[in-house]
């Protein structure tokens, strides 16, 4: 198994480009979401999904779209870039939505984002 | 809003040494887990606790969940080198989100 894979690892965009954040798991998991990783901030949560079909808003979502159209995929999409969204995108992906409180969250590798 | 606040948030510390980093709220949660995180690389689960009150050991490392479930703390006996990493709290609360800490940077110097 890959586990978590996110693409691409490094991107440098202009501010107002728009782009999307690639993630897929192959565990077949039901929870996957995205956080942004900023210095002395630890990491906050922009979207999440307990399913495919199903989105819900995180502590940070403004900026950001998200769908889940399979179990193994889950995009992120910039729709309009700002230098206030440069940071560390981490991709997660975790077993099952019921019992959350109990399941470990498998991330990915990361993409490292700079607007200008 | 950051939920959970992390101390200290930097620490570097002789091989050895004993350590102590804390992760604390003004809110219930569910469960808390600890994730170590190397540069350039996600964060990797280390324990969940889930009662209050609980304590649990991986080897050198002692993780207590406070009995009100809003806080929880890591000791680290006897350092290592290879302990080096960012150490992060993060809570599950209702609504299927985890709220993470704001992270403890550890160096241990050999």
């Amino acid at each position: 198994n890959a586990g978590v894979t996110q693409t691409p690892k490094f991107q440098v965009l202009k501010t107002g480009q728009s782009m999307t954040l690639q993630c897929a798991q192959d565990m077949n998991h039901e929870y996957m979401s995205w956080y942004r990783q900023d210095p002395g901030m630890g990491l906050r949560l922009i979207h999440y999904s307990v399913g495919a079909g199903i989105t819900d808003q995180g502590e940070v979502p403004n900026g950001y779209n998200v769908s889940r159209s399979t179990t193994e995929d889950f995009p992120l999409r910039l729709l309009s870039a700002a230098p206030s969204q440069t940071s560390v995108y981490f991709c997660a992906s975790s077993y099952s939505r019921d019992s959350l409180s109990y399941n470990e969250q498998f991330f990915g590798p990361g993409t490292r984002l700079t607007v200008l | 809003t950051q939920l959970l606040e992390q101390s200290p948030q930097f620490l570097s510390i002789q091989e050895g040494e004993n350590l102590t980093v804390y992760c604390n709220s003004s809110s219930v949660f569910s469960s808390l887990q600890w994730y170590r995180q190397e540069p350039g690389e996600g964060p990797v689960l280390l324990v969940t606790v889930v009662t209050g009150g609980e304590v649990k050991k991986l080897k050198r490392l002692t993780f207590q969940f406070g009995d009100a479930r809003k806080d929880s703390s890591l000791h680290i006996t006897a350092a290592q080198p290879g302990d080096t990493g960012l150490y992060l709290c993060a809570g599950a609360a209702t609504g299927n989100q985890f709220y993470f800490g704001t992270g403890t940077s550890l160096t241990v110097i050999p």
